[in-house]
């Protein structure tokens, strides 16, 4: 079983609001991912990290930033959330190097705003 | 760049019922690859993989076969249950790209008793 956590699981909030989306893993991974996940269950990276004070965005542009200053944290920030922003975020990590890059998932944060 | 491309879904059988879902993938190097699942209301977790060509990756009655010369990576389960109800994506890495894992867009499962 995946050492990776998400929280909160399940989120609602009114429009403006900044919201923090939390990630950790227990794992020792050095790399790092948040996805978004839209209704039609398509997976869109958002932004990565391959160790601490590494972030990098990902294919789908988002408001979001994130920030990685230790190993086991990459927590999400949203500074003034929208409607636009509803939707599921999934957190995972992986191990670097020449290792297969098989990902290890959280269980998400379903976050609505109103 | 890499990519992948699978089924579209959603995709409805009855219970003990054969199912493939077709994927097929885009690469210049060498890349593994992959098969996940995602349950109801859950993230997704590894169901099986395949690192080089003509490898097998199997779980849970799930099977799929690393198929160089036609770029596939296809899911098959002779018989499947309820309880297989789910999201499946197949991915890919590669070395190339940092072993960043690329995603097809999902397919949806649904058993129906």
């Amino acid at each position: 079983e995946a050492d990776i956590y998400q929280t909160p699981r399940y989120l609602v909030i009114g429009t403006g609001k900044k919201i923090t989306l939390e990630c950790s893993q227990t794992m020792g991974h050095d790399k790092m991912y948040w996805y978004q996940q839209d209704p039609g269950m398509e997976l869109h990276l958002i932004h990565y990290s391959y160790g601490v004070n590494s972030t990098e965005k990902g294919d789908l542009s988002s408001e979001s930033t994130v920030s990685r200053i230790r190993t086991e944290h990459f927590p999400l920030t949203l500074e003034s959330a929208r409607p636009s922003h509803t939707s599921q975020y999934l957190c995972a990590s992986a191990l670097g190097g020449g290792n297969t890059g098989e990902l290890f998932f959280g269980e998400g944060s379903r976050l609505t705003v109103l | 760049g890499d990519s992948v491309t699978q089924m579209e879904g959603p995709v409805t059988l009855s219970e003990e019922a054969c199912l493939t879902i077709n994927c097929t993938y885009t690469a210049t190097g060498y890349p593994s690859l992959f098969w996940y699942v995602q349950y109801p209301g859950e993230g997704l977790q590894l169901l099986l993989k395949a690192t080089k060509a003509d490898d097998k990756g199997s779980n849970k009655g799930f099977e799929a076969t690393y198929r160089k010369e036609t770029t596939s990576f296809h899911l098959e389960k002779g018989s499947v249950q309820v309880s297989d109800s789910a999201v499946y994506f197949c991915a890919l890495s590669d070395r190339r790209n940092n072993n960043d894992m690329r995603f097809g867009a999902g397919t949806r499962l649904t058993v129906k008793p």
